[in-house]
């Protein structure tokens, strides 16, 4: 069993639409990292959470520690949103764990 | 500032070739790690420095990859022989900080690696 559960793997959406992207571990974590990967290979840190909300511009994430739960939105999506979105939890000693990504297309 | 140089961008070589690669992280961060993502796959830590010293390799294939951080700046990773299944992106990212679950990676855009 993987540690880290990406939901959905694939996702198409209309731009405008509210999107969701889901990430479970089964690790004991200190933080959760949210990453963007544009094709091509770069990526790019969108959030670093240890607990609550955290909002920026279009982009929240979540977190529930207790549940081993996180989650990205994206409100009033673009196709620039485009890309593989990437779950990172990390635990006290420096450990990440990637999950295998949601890869979003934004249709105009 | 400047981000996280990695060079080449591309790199196509036959099985039982050597390759390098090279990546410069931002100036000033102690932290410089290596990853290689395969396709459909999140990124795997191969190696992680801090300054010039190693503290986490225990997924490096030790067989054939080795790298280097000298002066505590720059790093290489080398691969050899090459084998079919190291085709992969080999991305290099470095952190401000000692590294630890709240410091946040800076990527680079990453070597495309073909074995053929």
């Amino acid at each position: 069993k993987n540690e880290v559960e990406q939901s959905p793997q694939n996702l198409t959406a209309q731009e405008g639409e509210f999107i969701t992207i889901n990430c479970s571990y089964s690790v004991g974590i200190s933080a959760l990292h949210w990453l963007q990967q544009h094709p091509g290979g770069g990526i790019v840190s969108l959030f670093m959470l240890s607990s609550g909300k955290k909002k920026h511009g279009r982009l929240i994430a979540t977190i529930n520690i207790q549940e081993k739960h996180s989650s990205l939105h994206i409100t009033a999506s673009h196709p620039r949103d485009s890309a593989v979105y990437i779950c990172a939890p990390t635990n006290t000693g420096n450990q990440f764990y990637f999950g295998t990504g949601t890869s979003l297309t934004v249709i105009p | 500032e400047a981000g996280v140089a990695q060079s080449p961008r591309y790199k196509i070589i036959e099985k039982r070739q050597s390759v390098a690669f090279w990546c410069n992280p931002i100036s000033g961060h102690a932290t410089l790690y290596w990853y290689q993502q395969i396709l459909g796959q999140g990124p795997k830590l191969l190696i992680q420095f801090q300054n010039n010293g190693v503290v986490d390799d225990s997924q490096l294939p030790k067989d054939r990859f080795s790298a280097e951080r000298l002066k505590g700046v720059d790093s290489t990773l080398k691969i050899q022989p090459a084998k079919l299944e190291d085709s992969a992106v080999y991305l290099c990212a470095s952190s401000v900080g000692a590294g630890g679950p709240y410091n946040e990676q800076f990527f680079g855009p990453g070597t495309r690696l073909t074995v053929l």
